[in-house]
């Protein structure tokens, strides 16, 4: 089954709002993570959050994860022309220490307007 | 439908030695992104690859490492003269297009450089 689904799948914001981005996911998981990825570029890893963890910051982004609702959300504060990108959550699942890989959702299309 | 599939799972080298990573993507896609993921770490984007061609290689190290991805046969991530910072795990993904496409990730390639 699908992990790792984002909603909304695009947002549209002016520059300087805050974007929130939610991801849902079905499967027990060792961890969340969230990715960028830039107009006909790579993805770029954006942050990590285990599943022990309930809130982590890093710059102007702010993650949260509720594993009983099998959820995790992306803030972004201060919006730039700069973020506009896709937004992916990634789920790592737990599976006993197997390397079984992640899956990644269709993504946010982020644009913010100036 | 067999999904993406990496060979093999573990692989362990002594240092100066060469590593080769296989990546069959999934039958009908044509594209294929290579991951590392270091300890403890989320994924790092090294190359974006199409039949015969490069596209993407931003994230790839500037010495040592190359991929290829032939008209026949699998994606190859090749690594020479592994030094022990190479040690990581290696993930391959594709996608039946580009960028914009859900990627669909294989078990990875552990790699332990003694």
């Amino acid at each position: 089954s699908q992990q790792g689904e984002e909603d909304p799948q695009a947002l549209s914001i002016q520059e300087g709002e805050n974007a929130t981005m939610n991801c849902s996911y079905k499967t027990s998981i060792n961890n969340l993570q969230w990715y960028r990825q830039n107009s006909g570029r790579g993805l770029v890893h954006l942050i990590l959050i285990r599943s022990n963890e309930r809130e982590k910051h890093s710059g102007r982004l702010r993650v949260t994860l509720d594993t009983s609702k099998k959820s995790s959300s992306l803030l972004i504060t201060a919006s730039r022309a700069a973020d506009t990108a896709s937004y992916f959550c990634a789920t790592d699942p737990d599976s006993g220490g197997g390397a079984d890989g992640l899956t990644f959702g269709k993504g946010t299309h982020l644009i913010i307007q100036p | 439908n067999a999904g993406v599939m990496q060979n093999p799972r573990h692989l362990v080298r002594r240092r100066g030695q060469e590593a080769r990573l296989r990546c069959s993507p999934m039958k009908g896609h044509s594209h294929v992104y290579w991951y590392r993921q270091l300890p403890e770490e989320g994924l790092k984007f090294m190359v974006y690859l199409q039949k015969e061609n490069i596209i993407d290689e931003s994230g790839m190290p500037k010495e040592r490492f190359s991929a290829e991805f032939p008209k026949e046969g699998p994606s190859i991530l090749r690594i020479q003269q592994v030094v022990r910072g190479d040690s990581a795990a290696y993930f391959c993904a594709s996608s039946p297009a580009g960028y914009y496409n859900e990627q669909f990730f294989g078990p990875g390639t552990r790699l332990t450089v003694l």
